[in-house]
């Protein structure tokens, strides 16, 4: 059965450092997808990405951040300067179509900024 | 605030039995509500979804209900089993809006 890969799936970090996470969809899904989930909280939407191009962004997702489809199986999100806080586990979801669709996660990369 | 609540926050039962867990929203305009099942230090993965139209949807031994109107919806599962030990977390989605608002889940424990 087709699933969503992210790596790594473990990745320390100095603050102020950058960090690339990667993924890589279901091949045939066109709707992309990055959340986070700080230790012990809820899961929370950083950004969705179709047609090559941002199609929605929470407040979290600042300047900060960015994402990327550099060819066409990978989905990259990338922190500039990382801050503690910025500390998490990040999955990368995607799906068929918008809305309606089930959206398929990775299983995650834990994120650890010192 | 678009917000989802579940309760209880954790819960232990044994093999074999019944649970079902509760969310409430308040996530207007609402498009449809999903629940789902985490394992520990994984990714979610869908159990059901449901629109405003739906008032209940099954998937094996899982069995969401949707009260639209009172914004609440619960899961149920039946003859539960060890594998079930997990967090299940309800999440909403509102009209033509990518972004999922997720509770914070129930904590489920089956033990033998």
């Amino acid at each position: 059965e087709p699933e969503v890969t992210q790596t790594p799936s473990h990745q320390v970090t100095q603050m102020g450092q950058e960090v690339i996470l990667r993924c890589v969809p279901i091949s045939n899904h066109l709707y992309f997808y990055w959340y986070r989930q700080i230790l012990g909280q809820k899961v929370e939407f950083l950004v969705s990405f179709y047609n090559n191009e941002i199609s929605e962004k929470s407040e979290i997702f600042d300047d900060q951040f960015s994402v990327e489809r550099p060819d066409g199986s990978n989905f990259t999100l990338k922190i500039r300067s990382t801050k503690l806080e910025d500390s998490a586990m990040y999955f990368c979801a995607s799906s068929t179509n918008r809305v309606m669709d089930e959206q398929y996660f990775g299983p995650g990369t834990r994120l650890t900024v010192t | 605030k678009n917000q989802v609540e579940q309760s209880p926050q954790s819960l232990i039962i044994l093999e074999g039995k019944n649970c079902t867990l509760q969310c409430n929203y308040t996530v207007s305009p609402f498009s449809n509500l999903r629940w789902y099942k985490q394992d520990t230090g994984r990714g979610p993965v869908s159990l059901t979804i449901m629109t405003f139209s739906e008032n209940t949807k099954s998937n094996g031994r899982y069995t969401a209900t949707l009260d639209a109107d009172t914004k609440q919806s619960s899961l149920h599962i039946t003859a539960s089993q060890l594998s079930d030990s997990a967090s299940y977390i309800c999440v909403v989605s509102g009209y033509n809006t990518d972004k999922l608002i997720f509770g914070t889940g129930t904590r489920l424990q089956v033990f033998p």
